[in-house]
């Protein structure tokens, strides 16, 4: 399946640090979706990068993808207390998106 | 941005009873419809696609007969759970395909469901 598995499973920072969070997957892909959670709540789409794409940016967000590696990885730049969520990644191909476990995130003030 | 709206945010019924989640698009039309379950401090599991006017496709060891699915427009989805019982409480989330040239999925904000 195309099941993205995010690691660490949790992540507690202080504000202003940097959050890396890694997710690796088993198949293909079309591209592969970063999403934020917060408690109870629905999803958010953070941003979208293709399979021949090795880097994006967007805001304080960077994303990077290695299809050799099967594996993706988001970086948070200066955290605030306010991105304490839930982060999940969706390796996506052909229609077919599922999730991993998620990163909870946790940003001190 | 595309909008999804899902209602209800939360609803507690009594074993035995069914209970109708809706999913609309509402500035966009979807095609494609995902609905997930969510247990809690877990991941969103995929239960079933749902394509406008035609069958859903669901997810092994989903019950179809259990969980409905209709896609009968191309704005909105229901998923509707039928004889519920106290197992079937969690959290429920609906995804649209992002509409021509969209990138990612939208998400409905979800429904608690609680079955006592």
């Amino acid at each position: 399946s195309q099941q993205g598995e995010e690691d660490p499973q949790a992540l507690s920072i202080q504000e202003g640090e940097n959050a890396t969070m890694n997710c690796s997957y088993k198949t293909s892909i079309n591209n592969l979706q970063w999403y934020r959670q917060n408690s109870g709540r629905g999803l958010v789409h953070l941003i979208l990068i293709r399979s021949n794409e090795r880097e994006k940016h967007s805001g304080r967000l960077r994303v990077t993808l290695d299809t050799s590696k099967k594996s993706s990885s988001l970086l948070i730049t200066a955290s605030r207390a306010a991105d304490t969520a839930s982060y999940f990644c969706a390796p996506y191909n052909n229609n077919d998106m599922r999730f991993g476990a998620g990163t909870r995130l946790t940003v001190k003030p | 941005g595309a909008v999804v709206s899902q209602h209800p945010s939360w609803v507690i019924c009594k074993s035995g009873t069914s209970v109708k989640i809706e999913c609309r698009s509402l500035d966009f039309q979807a095609t494609t419809m995902f609905w997930y379950r969510q247990f809690p401090k877990q991941s969103l599991m995929l239960m079933a696609t749902s394509n406008e006017g035609s069958k859903a496709t669901y997810e092994q060891g989903v019950e179809k007969d259990k969980f409905l699915i209709n896609h009968a427009s191309l704005t909105l989805s229901t998923l509707t759970v039928t004889s519920a019982h106290p197992e079937d409480s969690s959290f429920y989330i609906c995804s649209a395909s992002p509409p021509t040239g969209g990138l990612g999925y939208t998400f409905g904000s979800g429904t608690r469901l609680t079955v006592v």
